[in-house]
């Protein structure tokens, strides 16, 4: 059970948008910690996406995009390519554990 | 540019103790704020946060984890070294070290990964 709540998939067609959405609670999002957000394409490492809750780093197109409120956060993906196909993760810090916490992760299927 | 690589047995035997080294370019772990971090991913599963080692030598364990785990650093190697003892088969992944800053609580580069197997 992560500490962050990810749906475990979301879909969509080429050309549409999706958001895979985090939920955390007071001692991590919800305490003002930033969100992060990782791509993990099929068999390679994550590769990071979007930092301190909407921060893309270069090379990220804008396609992708990041936001947070209360004790949530969201990865937003507009024109949907097939190249977008991979595991999303999220990530932040916990307080009250003292962890470097990540979410249970979302595959993303191009339909 | 900076780049990392994890190095260490594919196959280790449950009891054993794992040892991982990181060699990386690009930075030093000699220049303030940098540090290198630790995270496993079970086959399917998701990313856990392991340890974490600062520049300054200010060391970070996952509060779970932190009695089976000690994370060392040989700077002029270029090198983190992450031991975990008392291996089980719950413990096989692919083991990433990664780049990060003090303050910044995000991975910005990442190692390609070693797959551990802990099998007798």
């Amino acid at each position: 059970q992560s500490v962050l709540t990810q749906p475990p998939s979301v879909s969509g067609a080429p050309g549409q948008r999706v958001t895979i959405s985090c939920t955390g609670s007071s001692s991590n999002i919800g305490a003002g910690y930033v969100v992060h957000w990782y791509q993990q394409l099929p068999g390679t490492a994550p590769k990071l996406l979007i930092y301190d809750n909407n921060n893309r780093p270069s090379g990220v197109p804008d396609r992708f995009s990041g936001s947070k409120s209360a004790t949530s956060a969201s990865l937003a993906i507009t024109g949907l390519q097939a190249e977008d196909e991979a595991d999303y993760y999220c990530q932040s810090y916990d307080s009250s554990l003292s962890d470097w916490v990540f979410g249970g992760g979302t595959k993303l299927t191009v339909l | 540019q900076i780049t990392l690589k994890e190095s260490g047995p594919t196959l280790v035997k449950p009891t054993q103790t794992l040892t991982l080294t990181c060699t990386f370019s690009g930075f030093s772990l000699s220049t303030s704020g940098v540090g290198v971090g630790w995270i496993r991913q079970p086959p399917g599963k998701a990313l856990e946060w392991l340890a974490l080692i600062y520049w300054d030598d200010d060391k970070r364990y996952s509060p779970s984890l932190k009695s089976r785990l000690t994370i060392t650093k040989d700077t002029p190697k270029n090198q983190v070294v992450l031991t975990v003892t008392n291996m089980d088969p719950v413990d096989t992944a692919t083991y990433y070290c990664a780049h990060t800053s003090y303050g910044d609580y995000y991975f910005d580069y990442w190692g390609q990964g070693t797959l551990v197997t802990v099998s007798s």
